[in-house]
């Protein structure tokens, strides 16, 4: 596609349910990158994946996270059990290898949790 | 790991004023440098990119200048126009081994009339 396409735009949750957030890279881009924006805050690394190797899922902040990306294409962020403290915006990004040339960000999926 | 400090946090500059972010990083093998900018519940944008072999680089009102030795670089916004109120974000990456960028805590610049 021309961007990285985000879904859905807006999710509100109750506390206590799963959530999934879906990724569609640029097409052609082998590396995929999700950052959570606090309201008013920086940019928080959450999961990298490059090509078929083991992503770096060293942002996580715990183990209620887990994301996948099938097919070296689109990826999904899931959290189970959601908190109010993982209300944020969930941007995703793309890139050629290891983001030599820079990311291309979708628009994010802002996430409420009541 | 690569760790990136943003300074400052906050800047207000009157319109047609210069606006200068600067940003030190400590891996000193970082030899990529992008600068994005994000308005206000928009995403993050790349407007101007550093590579290690140039000491500066332009584009139309913005630059970027590195220096390798001190380890640090910085946006230079000329002539500031209402449209360039937005929060901008430096990062730095090894292109050689690292896997991802390292952003800055962002500057949130205000242009005022």
């Amino acid at each position: 596609g021309a961007g990285v396409s985000q879904s859905p735009s807006n999710k509100v949750t109750e506390k206590g349910k799963d959530v999934e957030l879906r990724c569609d890279p640029i097409s052609g881009h082998t590396a995929l990158y999700w950052y959570r924006q606090s309201l008013g805050q920086g940019l928080e690394f959450l999961i990298y994946f490059q090509g078929n190797s083991a992503p770096d899922k060293s942002g996580l902040p715990s183990d209620r996270f887990s994301a996948e990306r099938t097919g070296g294409s689109v990826s999904t962020l899931t959290i189970q059990r959601t908190q109010q403290e993982d209300s944020a915006v969930y941007l995703c990004a793309s890139s050629f290898s290891r983001g030599v040339d820079g990311y291309t960000f979708g628009s994010g999926t802002r996430l409420t949790v009541v | 790991g690569e760790n990136v400090e943003q300074h400052p946090s906050t800047l207000s500059v009157q319109e047609g004023d210069s606006a200068v972010i600067k940003c030190t990083y400590s891996d000193s093998a970082s030899n990529y440098f992008p600068w994005y900018k994000q308005e206000l519940g928009k995403r993050p944008q790349l407007i101007i990119d550093i590579r290690s072999n140039v000491g500066e680089k332009k584009d139309q009102r913005i630059a970027v200048t590195l220096n390798k030795t001190a380890k640090h670089f910085s946006l230079h916004i000329t002539e500031t126009q209402p449209e360039d109120s937005a929060v901008y974000f430096c990062a730095a990456l090894n292109t050689g081994t690292a896997s991802k960028l390292t952003f800055g805590t962002g500057t949130r610049l205000q242009v005022t009339l």
